[in-house]
C-alpha cells in the first residue's frame, strides 16, 4: 500500500519570502505520478505542479518548483516570491495506474499562511 | 466554463436519513471520483468509476454506493445516513488514465453533516 507523509502540519512565512514544504512518500513501485494541491479557503482543489517518477528533472511552475528525490522518496514544494494568494492548505499526493486499480493517494496537508 | 459541478453544496441530514449527492462534468472525462475530507485528515477516495457504466470501490467504501449512468454524471448516495459521514465530500474527473498529466479537476465540495 502506498502511504504519504507531510510532517509539516502548519507553516507561516512573510510575504514574499520562499518556503518549502516537505512531503515523503513510500512505495514499492517504480512508476508513478506525484502531484501538488493547493486548497483555499474556497475548498476547491487545485492541482499545482505534477511530477513523473521516471523524469529526474524536476518539475517548475513559475514560482513553483519541487525537490523530487527518487531514492530518498521525497517530494518536496518550494515557493519562491510567496504572495498572499498562496495561503492555503496544500496536499501532496502520490498516484499510481495499475489497469482497474488507479488510486490517488493523499496526504494530511499542510496549512500554509503568507503573513503581510 | 464549468468543469466540475457539486449538488447541493451543503446539506444537514439526520441520523438514518438517505440521500444522492450529484456530480456533473461537462469535459467529457472518462474517470470520475468521490472522496471525503475529514479534518486533519487528507482526502480519502470513497469510489470511483471508470467509464459510463462501471463503478469500484475505493479506500473508505462502507455505507455509500455510486452510480454512472451516463458518462457526465456521478452519484453518490447514502442510504441510511450516520453521524461517521459528517464529512465534506468531493468529486473530480480526470481524462482517461494511463496518462501522465493526469489532473484531477475538481468540484467545490459539499458540506454534509450528519446530526
Amino acid at each position: 500500500a502506498q502511504t504519504v507523509t507531510q510532517s509539516q502540519p502548519e507553516m507561516s512565512v512573510q510575504e514574499a519570502e520562499t518556503v518549502t514544504l516537505s512531503c515523503t512518500y513510500d512505495t514499492s513501485e517504480n512508476n508513478y505520478y506525484l502531484f501538488w494541491y493547493k486548497q483555499p479557503p474556497s475548498r476547491q482543489m487545485i492541482l499545482v505542479i505534477r511530477q513523473e517518477a521516471y523524469k529526474q528533472q524536476n518539475a517548475t511552475e513559475n514560482r513553483f518548483s519541487v525537490n523530487f528525490q527518487k531514492a530518498a522518496k521525497s517530494f518536496s514544494l518550494k515557493i519562491s516570491d510567496s504572495q498572499l494568494g498562496d495561503t492555503a492548505m496544500y496536499f501532496c499526493a502520490f498516484f499510481i495506474s495499475n489497469f482497474g486499480n488507479e488510486k490517488l493517494t493523499f496526504g494530511t496537508g499542510t496549512r500554509l499562511t503568507i503573513i503581510p | 466554463n464549468a468543469g466540475v459541478t457539486q449538488t447541493p453544496k451543503f446539506r444537514v441530514l439526520k441520523t438514518g436519513q438517505s440521500m444522492t449527492l450529484l456530480c456533473a462534468q461537462d469535459m467529457n472525462h472518462e474517470y470520475m471520483y468521490w472522496y471525503r475530507q475529514d479534518p486533519g485528515m487528507g482526502l480519502r477516495l470513497i469510489h470511483y468509476s471508470v467509464g459510463e457504466g462501471t463503478t469500484a470501490k475505493g479506500e473508505v467504501p462502507d455505507g455509500y454506493n455510486v452510480s454512472r449512468l451516463k458518462k457526465q454524471n456521478f452519484l453518490l448516495g447514502l442510504e441510511s445516513a450516520a453521524p461517521s459521514q459528517t464529512s465534506v465530500y468531493f468529486c473530480a474527473s480526470s481524462p482517461e488514465t494511463g496518462y501522465w498529466n493526469q489532473p484531477q479537476h475538481f468540484g467545490d465540495g459539499t458540506r454534509l453533516s450528519i446530526l
